[in-house]
């Protein structure tokens, strides 16, 4: 089983203040998705990386796959209050068959 | 249209009810899957199906019964459950098994 270790498990910040969330793991996936969630609603899907050393960015939002592909960082600049929610990394191994390996999670505040 | 649909959004039920939650999309997807997610907590795989065929039972009791009736719907059939099995029930799918997943919104299940 690969464990994806997501960090830090809490963080509360300042609007305006900027973040960044780690997702690590000794195994490397084939592909690795971040995803938003906000109480009682079904995570949303921001980005999926696939390659190695890959970065995409979404407006205020900078997503990174490690060069081997087993770590992951979001990075959010200027951060809003409608960007507090759970965010999760979910990587899929290439011999996985569909299952997709969770991080803990990361709640994320952000107070006005 | 990326929209993965659920119903109903609540449903609260006793120990002896038989009681279904359904799930739809749209996008011609091939995969779909059950998640039982806690409070707090990553969401927890239960079911896997691919191309309307069960592939993943993660060990799921019996008294939780996935149907999948054509590529589009996905329904989970729920008998004698558990005050624990109180959770977030999220339905999703994906292109193919492995692939990038979309979340519905989730039916919230209380048993009484």
């Amino acid at each position: 089983t690969q464990l994806l270790e997501q960090s830090p498990q809490f963080l509360s910040i300042q609007e305006g203040e900027n973040l960044t969330v780690y997702c690590n793991s000794s195994s490397v996936f084939s592909s690795l998705q971040w995803y938003r969630q906000e109480p009682g609603e079904g995570p949303v899907l921001l980005v999926t990386v696939v390659t190695g050393g890959e970065v995409k960015k979404l407006k205020r939002l900078t997503f990174q796959f490690g060069d081997a592909r087993k770590d992951s960082s979001l990075h959010i600049t200027a951060a809003q209050p409608g960007d507090t929610g759970l965010y999760l990394c979910a990587g899929a191994a290439t011999d996985s068959w569909g299952k997709l390996q969770f991080g803990a999670g990361t709640q994320v505040v952000v107070t006005p | 249209d990326t929209e993965v649909t659920q119903t109903p959004k609540h449903l609260v039920m006793g120990m002896t009810n038989k009681k279904s939650l359904k799930c739809e999309q749209h996008m011609g997807h091939r995969a779909m899957y059950w998640y039982k997610q806690k409070a707090k907590k990553p969401p927890e795989l239960m079911f896997v199906y691919s191309y309307e065929k069960l592939s993943i039972n993660e060990s799921v009791p019996s008294r939780f019964s996935p149907e999948c009736p054509n590529s589009s719907l996905l329904n989970l059939h729920l008998h004698a459950l558990q005050p624990e099995d109180s959770a977030l029930y999220l339905c999703a799918s994906s292109q193919g098994a492995g692939l990038e997943q979309y979340f519905g919104p989730g039916t919230r299940l209380t048993v009484t």
